[in-house]
Order: structure tokens, then sequence, then C-alpha cells
């Protein structure tokens, strides 16, 4: 099983500020890689597929960069609807697997 | 519009059995792989189970292995998952969710989802 790492577990930024949040993968996934935001209360949202397109609606200041075992979402300025908990999620291998999850808090 | 809505969750003691539905509209369910991911109270995700298109193909995570059943009825436009020999640790919020078209894999990324169904196992 591919074990995705998450870091940091928590970020505390204020709005206007760029977010980056990190994701390794115990093994190399290519870019068989996406990243979801999920805010309380709501089902996940597919924001980056194939480690760095973005989905349908997605805004651009949502990117992600990154192959093999090391990944990077960077939001580039943080709007009021963006905190919330992003994870990372592999599809290389199965089993399909998910990070723990970063949580982007208001400073 | 895509929807996906899922029922069937309840509180149901530890050994017990449960089967979950999930009703799809606005899409050619054939068309698509469907997965069954959850979320314990507080945690992250885990994904559970997914099937093909035409359900000839299906897999599981090792936690639900042997004890849970993955199928379709795509004449009803509906994905099932039966849940046996159930845990403590099977408790969860069940989303169904169906694979995305940026790829053409029953494991492509989730990009719709329903707003799930509640299982709570506890005696």
């Amino acid at each position: 099983e591919i074990v995705l790492t998450q870091s940091p577990a928590t970020l505390s930024l204020s709005p206007g500020e760029r977010a980056t949040l990190s994701c390794r993968a115990s093994q190399n996934v290519d870019r068989y890689f996406a990243w979801y935001q999920q805010k309380p209360g709501q089902a996940p949202r597919l924001l980056i597929y194939d480690a760095s397109k973005r989905a349908t609606g997605i805004p651009a200041r949502f990117s992600g960069s990154g192959s093999g075992t090391d990944f990077t979402l960077t939001i580039s300025s943080l709007e009021p609807e963006d905190f919330a908990v992003y994870y990372c999620q592999q599809r290389k291998n199965w089993p399909l697997t998910f990070g723990g999850g970063t949580k982007v808090e208001i400073k | 519009e895509v929807q996906l809505l899922e029922s069937g969750g309840d509180l149901i003691q530890p050994g017990g059995s449960l089967r979950l539905s999930c009703a799809a509209a606005g899409f050619t369910f054939t068309t698509f792989g469907m997965s069954w991911v959850r979320q314990a109270p507080g945690k992250g995700l885990e994904w559970v189970s997914s099937i093909s298109g035409f359900g000839d193909d299906t897999y599981y995570a090792d936690s639900v292995k042997g004890r849970f059943t993955i199928s379709r009825d795509n004449s009803r436009d509906t994905l099932y998952l039966q849940m046996n020999s159930l845990r403590a640790e099977d408790t969860a919020l069940y989303y169904c969710a169906r694979a995305s078209s940026y790829c053409s894999t029953t494991g492509c990324y989730p990009d719709s989802w329903g707003q799930g169904t509640l299982v709570t196992v506890s005696s």
C-alpha cells in the first residue's frame, strides 16, 4: 500500500497570504495524484488531478506541482472560502489511498 | 447536474449487516466507475471499494475485504455496498463517489460525491 504523508498538519495563515501544502508518497506514483478540499459538513471537492491539472471550475489561484514521490499544492493568495482541510490522493496502485489531511486555518 | 444520493445508514450492533445504496442521476451511469469512500468522525478520508462501469471489476481496501461487497444495478442507476460482520471501526460517514472522466480507469479521481450516509456500529 502506498502511504501518503501530508505536512504540515495545520497551517495558520491570513487571507491574502500564500499557502504551500506538501504530500510525500512512500513510493513512486508518477503523476497519478490529486488534491481535494473539504469544508466542514461538506463532501470533498476535487481541485487538482494528474498532479498539476485544475479540475473544472477550480480558480487559478490553486496550483499543483510535483511527480514521483513529492507533491505540492499552492494557493497563491488565500480567500476566506479557502480555509478548509486539504487531502492528497494517489491512483497509481490499488488500494487507492489518501493522505491524512492538512487543515488551513485563519491566523 | 450530477446527483448522488446515499441511503441505508443506521445504528447497528457489532457483527451485524447493513446495505448502503446510492441513487445516481444526471449522467450515463454505466459509463463511470463508482466508489465508496468513508470518513470516521473527525478523521480523514479512507477509500473503501470501487467498481467498474459494467460491474465486472471490483476492488477493496484490505480493511473490508471479505466483509463488504460492492455491486451496481445499471438498470436502476444504483450503487450498493453490502456490509457484513460490522465492527466498531467501520463507524463512519460513507460517501458514494463517481470517477471523473479525466481518465478511463475505474479508479480515476472522484469528481462528484454524495452527501454521505452515517453508519454507526455500537452495542
